[in-house]
């Protein structure tokens, strides 16, 4: 199936560990995000990448660092978790620029961090 | 940066009943989507729609951009509607894609 998507689906965690997480898209798409979903549902962007290049890094801890080996690929890594990570991270892609809806985001099914 | 309210926050439902979601932001927009996030946590794509009108099936979508608002109207809704709609926008100068607080859907039988 054409899609975005993430492994794993659920991360528990002590604090203190590092983990990440993968995404993957077959889309074909230039861009890739990663989302942050707090406990009240709330949504906010913490990365973008084109091809491979970060073009948005928003007000992200420094622990957090994403990894892009090609641009079908843009991974999370989380060091020295905190229990306010946890969260539901959501991945997502857009197509390339000369696309007619080259802005229309599609997202992955997420991922569910507990930190305890 | 812009401001992206949605109106109502909760909503509740009887099987068979229409209601529309509103979506206010407070600058020029090249981009707006509705999203579906299920009771399991998958967000859907609904619509792309920056301006204009679309419609799927019992889903149907209106962004009037002159005027800053998107409005979304499910008609006969089923309790496999239920959830919570977001919009998100992203802006002319390119800021950031944005979410709205969402709304929350509950379809009852």
């Amino acid at each position: 199936d054409t899609a975005v998507s993430q492994t794993p689906k659920y991360l528990v965690t002590q604090m203190g560990n590092d983990k990440s997480i993968k995404c993957e898209q077959n889309l074909g798409h230039d861009t890739m995000y990663w989302y942050k979903q707090d406990s009240k549902k709330f949504l906010k962007i913490m990365f973008s990448y084109n091809n491979k290049e970060l073009i948005i890094n928003e007000t992200v801890p420094n622990r957090f660092s994403p990894k892009s080996p090609d641009k079908a690929h843009l991974n999370l890594h989380i060091n020295s978790l905190e229990l306010g990570d946890s969260a539901v991270y959501f991945c997502a892609s857009s197509p390339d620029i000369f696309s007619l809806a080259h802005n229309e985001q599609f997202f992955g099914p997420g991922t569910r961090l507990t930190v305890l | 940066g812009i401001q992206v309210e949605q109106s109502p926050p909760d909503l509740i439902l009887q099987e068979g009943a229409n209601s529309t979601l509103r979506c206010n932001f407070s600058d020029s927009v090249n981009n707006l989507q509705w999203f579906h996030q299920n009771p399991w946590g998958q967000l859907i794509n609904l619509f792309y729609i920056p301006s204009g009108t679309k419609q799927n099936g019992r889903l149907s979508a209106t962004t009037v951009a002159t005027e800053r608002y998107s409005l979304l109207y499910i008609s006969s809704s089923q309790t496999t509607d239920s959830g919570v709609y977001f919009c998100a926008v992203e802006t002319n100068y390119g800021q950031n894609f944005v979410f709205g607080p969402g709304t929350r859907l509950s379809v009852l039988p």
